[in-house]
């Protein structure tokens, strides 16, 4: 079945405490990126990336890493959380840009910084 | 600077009446256009997009947006409403410029309630 998998769906930490989130897709796509999705203020782009080792800043990247050193793998990395990372996080991926092809969301990952 | 707005946070229909969802973007150059849904506790899912194509497009459950470039707008329409279109609802952008070419901006959301 074609999909984008997160893990974990819902986490907990304290602030300052290192955490990674894994995204995967089993579609062969180029395209992934990361969104926060806070009440009131729809999904903003964190990161993306067109493709193997290419990965560009979205709208609200400050606080967060990522890499992709395969095609199917795009993790998201808090160094250092804070509680103003609290929030709903998804991964989505497409063949190319959104707009060229479809682009498929992840379940999402719940996440509270405390 | 680049941006979507979508009117109205909250929209309450009657079932079986006209839904109309509002998006507009500022750019001036015609980007590509999505509507997006999200129902409760689950990720999103793309209901229809402009890629510069017809101006009037079609998409699934019986929604279609038409882009009207003089307007910068892009409303979602359903003729009839059902009550299992209750959900929240996003518009996206995404501008094809250079340095640009990968982003894509969400417009806050409108939650649709409808009532039997």
């Amino acid at each position: 079945e074609a999909q984008v998998t997160q893990n974990p769906r819902y986490l907990i930490t304290v602030t300052g405490k290192k955490l990674t989130v894994t995204c995967s897709q089993n579609m062969n796509h180029e395209y992934m990126s990361w969104y926060r999705q806070d009440p009131g203020l729809g999904l903003r782009q964190i990161y993306y990336s067109m493709n193997v080792e290419v990965t560009d800043k979205g709208d609200v990247p400050e606080g967060y890493k990522v890499s992709r050193k395969e095609k199917r793998n795009f993790p998201l990395i808090l160094e250092s959380p804070s509680p103003n990372q609290t929030s709903l996080y998804f991964c989505a991926s497409s063949f190319r840009i959104p707009g060229t092809d479809t682009q498929y969301f992840g379940p999402g990952t719940r996440l509270t910084v405390l | 600077a680049q941006s979507v707005t979508q009117l109205g946070s909250h929209v309450s229909v009657s079932e079986g009446a006209l839904v109309l969802l509002r998006c507009n973007y500022s750019s001036s150059v015609p980007p590509y256009l999505f509507w997006y849904v999200q129902y409760p506790n689950q990720g999103l899912q793309l209901l229809l997009k402009y890629t510069s194509a017809a101006t009037l497009v079609k998409g699934i459950n019986g929604f279609e947006a038409e882009f009207k470039k003089s307007e910068t707008s892009f409303h979602l329409t359903k003729p009839s409403a059902h009550m299992s279109d209750a959900a929240e609802y996003f518009c996206a952008v995404r501008f094809d410029r250079g340095s640009t070419l990968g982003r894509l901006y969400f417009g806050r959301g409108t939650q649709l309630t409808v009532w039997p």
